[in-house]
């Protein structure tokens, strides 16, 4: 089972407004990954946390706020988001911090 | 400089036929892996296959094959009796070096190629 799951799966949010998006997993994966992506174009990785602590952040503005309160689940906090932030978030887990990522189903996010 | 690259942004096939996406990759490093995601218009990116630099063999899962050409820097994605369930965006990625198993790796993703699967 490599069941990565996101709520919620679609998000239209106001410039003013605060909203998080949730990813969970069962698996016991150590390594869980936010990546945003853009119409047609590659997801982009914004944060990795290994072990419930941060490792990667791609230097990604501070409206963004990342969070992983257990291992099972890793939080992406929304603040003063821009219209250019609409995109499809995706999150991953893999087993160990080098092992194949596993993907979420992705929330779609729209900022009016 | 674009660490991956996939150069046909669309292709078609006709149903049961074979198709091969191409990957070339560029890296310094000896060890690395590639992986093959599909992402269907639904927007779940789906693990295919993965092929690790010191692997011997061409990976193989089900249908899809890897075609990995390590002098070339190729690992081409084949896919057999293509279905119409295929139809997706089909990603290249690497990950360079051998992966730190306490911190986790970024992706280095190709732009895509679009497989449409006709009847």
């Amino acid at each position: 089972d490599t069941e990565v799951t996101q709520t919620p799966k679609h998000l239209v949010m106001g410039m003013t407004n605060k909203k998080s998006l949730k990813c969970e997993q069962h698996m016991g994966h150590r390594a869980m990954y936010w990546y945003k992506q853009k119409a047609k174009k590659p997801p982009e990785l914004m944060f990795v946390y290994s072990y419930e602590k941060l490792s990667i952040n791609e230097s990604v503005p501070s409206r963004f706020s990342p969070e992983c309160p257990n291992s099972s689940l890793l939080n992406l906090h929304l603040h003063a988001l821009q219209p250019e932030d609409s995109a499809l978030y995706l999150c991953a887990s893999s087993p160990q911090g080098a092992d194949t990522q596993y993907f979420g189903p992705g929330t779609r996010l729209t900022v009016l | 400089a674009q660490k991956i690259t996939q150069t046909q942004p669309g292709m078609f096939v006709q149903e049961k036929e074979a198709v091969t996406l191409d990957c070339t990759y560029d890296t310094s490093d000896p060890s690395y892996g590639l992986f093959w995601y599909k992402q269907p218009s639904s927007g779940e990116m789906i693990f295919l296959i993965y092929q690790g630099s010191y692997d011997q063999q061409n990976a193989t899962e089900g249908r899809y094959s890897l075609n990995f050409q390590k002098a070339r820097k190729s690992a081409n994605l084949v896919i057999s009796a293509s279905q119409l369930g295929d139809s997706a965006m089909y990603f290249c990625a690497m990950r360079e070096g051998p992966g730190d198993s306490n911190s986790g790796y970024a992706l280095n993703f190709g732009k895509g190629t679009s497989l449409l699967v006709t009847p």
